[in-house]
């Protein structure tokens, strides 16, 4: 399968801790989403990359929140100082560039973070 | 980004043809329409884009008339598999992140 993968699917963790999640995105996408979804709603944006740069960061990306691209593959989402809000499931997307193509997006199974 | 209003829920059975509008009436000139399938615990999942008149894949259809103030997403003949919940988005020519609304919860049933 050659789809868009995250490691962890599940972890939990206590508040004040720091977590990193990774996504692996379809080889041949050069652009590369992250997005948060709590539950009964839709998706959230916070960011995105194309290659290794990281073009558009939400507001809903605090400072506690960074995500990197290195080498324009796979990328990490790290979460520092866990907060009990932060608990959702956080979802890797990834497409090509272009009118229209960058709305093909293809998710992966996302990640989902428990804070106790 | 233009935004979109669409049935909350919508029951169906199965074998039935489901069709789901999306009302976006500030759309822009470049923007595609795009519909997303997402099961629960899983990730959205594409299922088709149009810019104007008739789109049609092995999965649906997707109806935009001409003034593009609205869409139609159509799902042939349903199974149980297609309860899911199913976003409307309008964008992509100019933006890049996808902005979800609430979407519509369908039900199949038996």
């Amino acid at each position: 399968d050659t789809g868009v993968s995250q490691d962890p699917r599940h972890k939990i963790t206590k508040r004040g801790q720091n977590v990193t999640f990774r996504c692996d995105p379809i080889s041949e996408h050069n652009r590369l989403y992250w997005y948060r979804q709590t539950l009964g709603q839709g998706p959230e944006f916070l960011t995105y990359f194309q290659n290794e740069a990281q073009l558009e960061k939400s507001r809903l990306l605090s400072d506690r929140f960074s995500a990197e691209r290195p080498k324009g593959s796979f990328s990490t989402l790290e979460i520092q100082r866990t907060e009990q809000g932060d608990s959702a499931m956080y979802l890797c997307a990834s497409s090509l560039a272009g009118a229209g193509r960058s709305y093909e997006q293809y998710f992966g199974p996302g990640t989902r973070l428990t804070v106790t | 980004l233009a935004k979109t209003t669409q049935p909350i829920s919508m029951d169906s059975y199965e074998g039935q043809e489901v069709n789901i509008t999306c009302s976006h009436n500030n759309i822009a000139t470049n923007d595609y329409i795009t519909w997303y399938q997402q099961f629960p615990s899983q990730g959205p999942r594409f299922i088709i884009q149009g810019y104007k008149t008739k789109v049609t894949n092995e999965v649906a259809s997707l109806f935009i008339p001409a003034d593009r103030k609205s869409s139609t997403l159509s799902l042939p003949r349903v199974s149980l598999s297609d309860t899911a919940v199913y976003y409307c988005l309008v964008g992509g020519a100019a933006g890049n992140k996808l902005t979800f609304g609430g979407g519509t919860r369908v039900l199949v049933k038996p």
